[in-house]
């Protein structure tokens, strides 16, 4: 089944504490990014990647890391979380020509 | 910048009627996409609708369409027939024509539908 996968769909971790959010998807796509969504502020994007090695700084890319190492994965890294990064994130793909975004299920992260 | 706006927060909508979503964009660009994702209560993102601006008809998709105008940078959705699943967060979005080099999705804010039984 093509689909984007991320895991967890729920963390909760205290100030400081490195995470990593994993990402993968198995349709071949190019475009890779990330997303946390905030109530009255909609979805943001963090960062996107065109392809490996290649990635670059959505609108809110502060505090967040991201690797594109291999096509398929595209984890995102916060090296030390903070609870104003508390939200709920998303991961997506395309084709690089593609018009629709694929989704995973997203992740709720809680930093306390 | 590209900006996206949506400025219903909350719709309700009595079952087997029809409501309309508004979404309104700001773009210097000739050439880009518009969507619409419902996000369900299970927060799982869903492509409802996609626009091309080169294309003048509008989009349509069972029960839901939209009206493209162009000239005015609207794109709104309405849903016919509202069902109770149809209840869910909507965000408009908007994406530069890859040829551009520009690379990111711009979200709204969302509109919260609620269908009355």
């Amino acid at each position: 089944e093509a689909q984007v996968t991320q895991n967890p769909r729920y963390l909760i971790t205290v100030t400081g504490k490195k995470l990593t959010v994993t990402c993968s998807q198995n349709m071949n796509h190019e475009y890779m990014s990330w997303y946390r969504q905030d109530p009255g502020l909609g979805l943001r994007q963090i960062y996107y990647s065109m392809n490996v090695e290649v990635t670059d700084k959505g609108d809110v890319p502060e505090g967040y890391k991201v690797s594109r190492k291999e096509k398929r994965n595209f984890p995102l890294i916060l090296e030390s979380p903070s609870p104003n990064q508390t939200s709920l994130y998303f991961c997506a793909s395309s084709l690089l020509l593609g018009r629709t975004l694929h989704f995973g299920n997203g992740t709720r992260l809680t930093v306390t | 910048a590209q900006t996206v706006t949506q400025s219903q927060p909350e719709m309700s909508v009595q079952e087997a009627e029809t409501v309309t979503l508004s979404c309104t964009y700001d773009t210097s660009e000739s050439d880009y996409y518009l969507f619409w994702y419902k996000q369900p209560p299970s927060r799982q993102m869903i492509l409802v609708i996609r626009q091309e601006a080169y294309k003048q008809q509008n989009a349509t998709e069972n029960r839901f369409s939209v009206n493209f105008q162009k000239a005015a940078k609207s794109f709104s959705l309405k849903i016919s027939d509202s069902q109770l699943g149809d209840a869910a967060m909507y965000f408009c979005a908007y994406r530069s024509a890859w040829a551009s080099g520009t690379y990111k999705y711009i979200f709204g804010t969302g509109t919260r539908l609620k269908v009355l039984a």
